[in-house]
């Protein structure tokens, strides 16, 4: 079952303009992380956020939580051609003693030079 | 370098022949998960194993078989019950805390 879904499912921008894609999630959570993938390549971790966590940055990406309203975002900035790919969100079930992630469907981005 | 290799990249099969995906690790991570991705889609959990000589079903793991007999090595055999088993399939390790995740490059399997 998929717990994270994002939003938009496909964004298109000018190099330079900053990208906003949201998840949201139905269960509570211990963290959520946000991956990269590239087109037919696997998936590269960019950063965590935990549930007590509010905001959180990393370079160009800013990360955002609300545990209210079970959704994060995330935001590119001064987007660069390079970071055309897909963008995934990924949330935490615990169960039977161990952690399983949860991938969303994903947000393709498309960052026009 | 220390990472997930998977092999081979492309994997063409004739329907109703099981197959292998390689899977090995050098990062001396304990949890080791295989994924299915199609066309346009998330991840689908297919088996984790968390440590050697044990594993779990995920969420679609019919059709599929594992084993975990050495740490570095998370082998999935795609058998002939699989009823639609052309898609790309990733391969990733963590830690046993299981937050970040590293992926192998991913084996792309056509069946036809």
């Amino acid at each position: 079952s998929q717990q994270g879904e994002e939003d938009p499912q496909a964004l298109s921008i000018q190099e330079g303009e900053n990208a906003t894609m949201n998840c949201s999630y139905k269960t509570s959570i211990n963290n959520l992380q946000w991956y990269r993938q590239n087109s037919g390549r696997g998936l590269v971790h960019l950063i965590l956020i935990r549930s007590n966590e509010r905001e959180k940055h990393s370079g160009r990406l800013r990360v955002t939580l609300d545990t209210s309203k079970k959704s994060s975002s995330l935001l590119i900035t001064a987007s660069r051609a390079a970071d055309t790919a897909s963008y995934f969100c990924a949330t935490d079930r615990f169960t039977s003693g161990t952690y399983k992630y949860i991938f969303g469907t994903g947000t393709r981005l498309k960052v026009l030079a | 370098d220390g990472g997930i290799t998977q092999s081979p990249k492309y994997l063409f099969r004739k329907e109703g022949q099981n197959v292998t995906l390689s899977c090995e690790q050098n990062l001396n991570h304990d949890a080791m998960y295989w994924y299915r991705q199609d066309p346009g889609q998330g991840l689908r959990l297919i088996y984790y194993s968390q440590i050697v000589n044990d594993f779990q079903k995920g969420d679609i793991a019919e059709g599929y078989s594992v084993s975990r007999e050495k740490k570095e090595s998370f082998p999935l055999t795609v058998t002939s019950a699989q009823k639609n088993p052309t898609a790309f399939y990733l391969c990733a390790s963590s830690t046993p805390a299981a937050y970040e995740q590293y992926f192998g490059p991913g084996t792309r399997l056509t069946v036809t």
